[in-house]
């Protein structure tokens, strides 16, 4: 069964400090993968999307790194502020397109000051 | 418009109740997707419609729930007699392109959805 796998689940830190997520992928073949931010109520907004060819990629204070070969993905986050508080959802999409897009269920990050 | 735009963004109906929720993609965009997400859920995948091909339903949990989605415009998800296993949030996505493809998701802010 194609999965994708979070950790952690949860996660407190405090304003200013860095944190890293991770995600790990069974899915295959492979496409793409994407980091997705969900604010409580809201629908999820796009961060990064990679594909199997990208190493790393970085929008702001929002730095994605992928390895096809461990099938492992990380989202940094630098200097983390109280607006960063949210759900934080890695997809893996395989090869073909379409509808195959795998969700994981989401790393929940608290920023407190 | 300027957004995938959902109505209502909360529903509250009785057990057995049909209910429609509605879905505006962004103009252009070919691909629309439905998912669910229930409290402290991922999202599941529910039906996907890419522009004039015949919809993936392969998400749809029972005979209760059916989409419809005319050309490249309004998609409608309909649940016929509503369960309490039926609450959840249903997120609406479109793309300009197949989303499996690098083509980005757009979602809406999702239609709150609770059966008493």
């Amino acid at each position: 069964k194609n999965q994708v796998e979070q950790s952690p689940q949860s996660l407190i830190i405090l304003e200013g400090k860095n944190c890293t997520l991770q995600c790990n992928y069974t899915v295959s073949p492979f496409s793409n993968l994407r980091w997705y931010k969900q604010d409580t109520g809201r629908g999820p907004v796009s961060l990064t999307i990679m594909t199997f060819s990208e190493n790393t990629k970085s929008n702001g204070r929002y730095t994605a790194t992928l390895d096809a070969d461990t099938k492992q993905s990380s989202l940094h986050i630098t200097a983390s502020q109280l607006s960063d508080s949210a759900s934080y959802i890695c997809v893996v999409t395989l090869t073909g397109g379409g509808n195959k897009l795998t969700f994981g269920t989401g790393t929940q990050l608290k920023v407190e000051l | 418009g300027a957004g995938v735009s959902q109505s209502p963004s909360n529903k509250v109906t009785e057990k057995g109740k049909d209910v429609e929720l509605r879905c505006d993609p962004i103009s252009g965009h070919t691909a629309l997707y439905w998912y669910r997400q229930r409290l402290g859920q991922g999202l599941e995948f529910l039906i996907y419609f890419q522009g004039n091909s015949a919809p993936d339903k392969s998400g749809l949990p029972s005979d209760r729930f059916s989409a419809e989605r005319t050309g490249e415009s309004v998609s409608t998800l309909t649940i016929q007699r509503t369960q309490q296993e039926d609450s959840a949030v249903y997120l609406c996505a479109s793309s300009h392109t197949g989303g499996g493809n690098t083509g980005e998701l757009f979602f809406g802010e999702g239609s709150r959805l609770t059966v008493l």
